[in-house]
Parts: structure tokens; C-alpha cells; sequence
């Protein structure tokens, strides 16, 4: 079974700065993977998703992922932070096999001015 | 134009009661989703519908009962409300069944139950 542990609850950075959320998966089958982004009461938008072509994924608003399948990795980076990428980040894993997306736990960013 | 929609946005009932929630994406899509995220903003599937066709039911109690009209609407009725139904709920679709399709969501519906 497919699972995802993104290993920080809070990340807190200031404009400008980088940005990396970390995420960690597990699944039987040769995954999809996706970064979906909420912003404070709003519905999930799919920032970018792996699929098994290019293993550097370039996503909405200048994030870009990189899956490495030897570490089971597939974190999310920004070169510069900006106010408006405040929100929380889920992490989401789906087998092709299936039809299920497998959520974590979330990790919340905070852009300090 | 919005592409899934959730009515109503809030929701605020007592317990024991019957309520629904509606859910319309206009993107054609043949697969439709509910999703639930609870205190913790931890989000599980619930239910999927693929051409009306019920593909996924999670671990759910039998008070939750979603229905499918056609392609384009997936509802949710949940009977006999209980306070650990309070949650934020999102309809979602995709172009097709399978893992590798991107899920478009709505917007959510805020279920307080009092």
C-alpha cells in the first residue's frame, strides 16, 4: 500500500529566501506523484505532478520537484519565496494502478516579510 | 467559469438531522470524488463514481450515502448528522479513472454540527 510522510508539520521562511518541503513516499507500484497547494479556505490546486517521464517536474508559479526513486524522494523547491506562496502543501502519492490519492499530513508555509 | 462547484459552501445543522451536499464540475470528466479533511487538515477519500458507476467506498459509515445522477453531479447525503461529521468536505473530478489523472477540487463545504 502507498503512503506519503512529509517530514515537516511548519516551515517558516523569509521573501526571498528558498524554499524546500520535504516529502517521503511508499507505494508497490511505480508511482504518481503530485504537490497540491491550499491556500486558507480555499479548495486544492495542483501545483505539479510526476508521472514517470522527466524526473525534475516544473509546476505552477515557479516550484519545481525532483523525484528520486533511490531515496524515495520527491521534495518541493522554490528558488525565492513570495508572500503570496503562504498556504499549506500536501504531498500526494497514487499508484497507476489505482484511483486513489493518498494525502500527507500537510506541511504548513510561512513567508515572513 | 467554475470548473467543480459545491453548494452550500457552509453548513451549520443539530445533530441527528439529514442533510446533502451538492457537487457539479462542467470539465466533462468522467470521474468524480469526495473527499474529507478533518480538524487536522488531514485529508481521506471517501467515495469515487466513475461514469456514475461507484468505483471506490472507503471505510464510511452507511449514514453517508453518495449519488450520481449523471456524469457531471456527485451529491452526498449524510442521514442522522453526528458532532464527528463536523469536517470540511471537497468534491473532486478527473478525466478519467486512474491514478495518474491530475483531481481538479472544488471549493469545500464547512459541515458544523452542533
Amino acid at each position: 500500500a502507498q503512503s506519503v510522510t512529509q517530514l515537516d508539520s511548519h516551515v517558516s521562511v523569509s521573501e526571498g529566501t528558498p524554499v524546500l518541503l520535504r516529502c517521503n513516499y511508499s507505494s508497490s507500484y511505480s508511482p504518481s506523484l503530485f504537490w497540491y497547494v491550499q491556500h486558507p479556505n480555499k479548495g486544492l490546486q495542483l501545483l505539479l505532478k510526476y508521472t514517470s517521464a522527466a524526473t525534475l517536474v516544473k509546476g505552477i508559479n515557479g516550484f519545481e520537484a525532483e523525484f528520486k526513486k533511490s531515496e524515495t524522494s520527491f521534495h518541493l523547491t522554490k528558488p525565492s519565496a513570495h508572500m503570496s506562496d503562504a498556504a499549506e502543501y500536501f504531498c500526494v502519492v497514487s499508484d497507476s494502478y489505482g484511483n486513489k490519492l493518498v494525502f500527507g499530513a500537510g506541511t504548513i508555509l510561512r513567508v515572513k516579510s | 467559469d467554475t470548473a467543480v462547484s459545491q453548494t452550500p459552501k457552509y453548513l451549520v445543522t443539530q445533530m441527528g438531522n439529514d442533510k446533502s451536499i451538492k457537487c457539479e464540475q462542467n470539465l466533462g470528466h468522467d470521474t468524480m470524488y469526495w473527499y474529507k479533511q478533518d480538524s487536522k487538515k488531514f485529508l481521506k477519500i471517501m467515495f469515487s463514481y466513475n461514469n456514475k458507476e461507484l468505483i471506490i467506498n472507503e471505510t464510511v459509515p452507511n449514514r453517508f450515502s453518495p449519488k450520481s445522477p449523471d456524469k457531471a453531479h456527485l451529491n452526498l447525503h449524510i442521514n442522522s448528522l453526528e458532532l464527528g461529521d463536523s469536517a470540511v468536505y471537497f468534491c473532486a473530478s478527473s478525466q478519467e479513472y486512474g491514478g495518474r489523472y491530475e483531481q481538479f477540487f472544488g471549493p469545500g463545504t464547512r459541515l458544523t454540527v452542533l
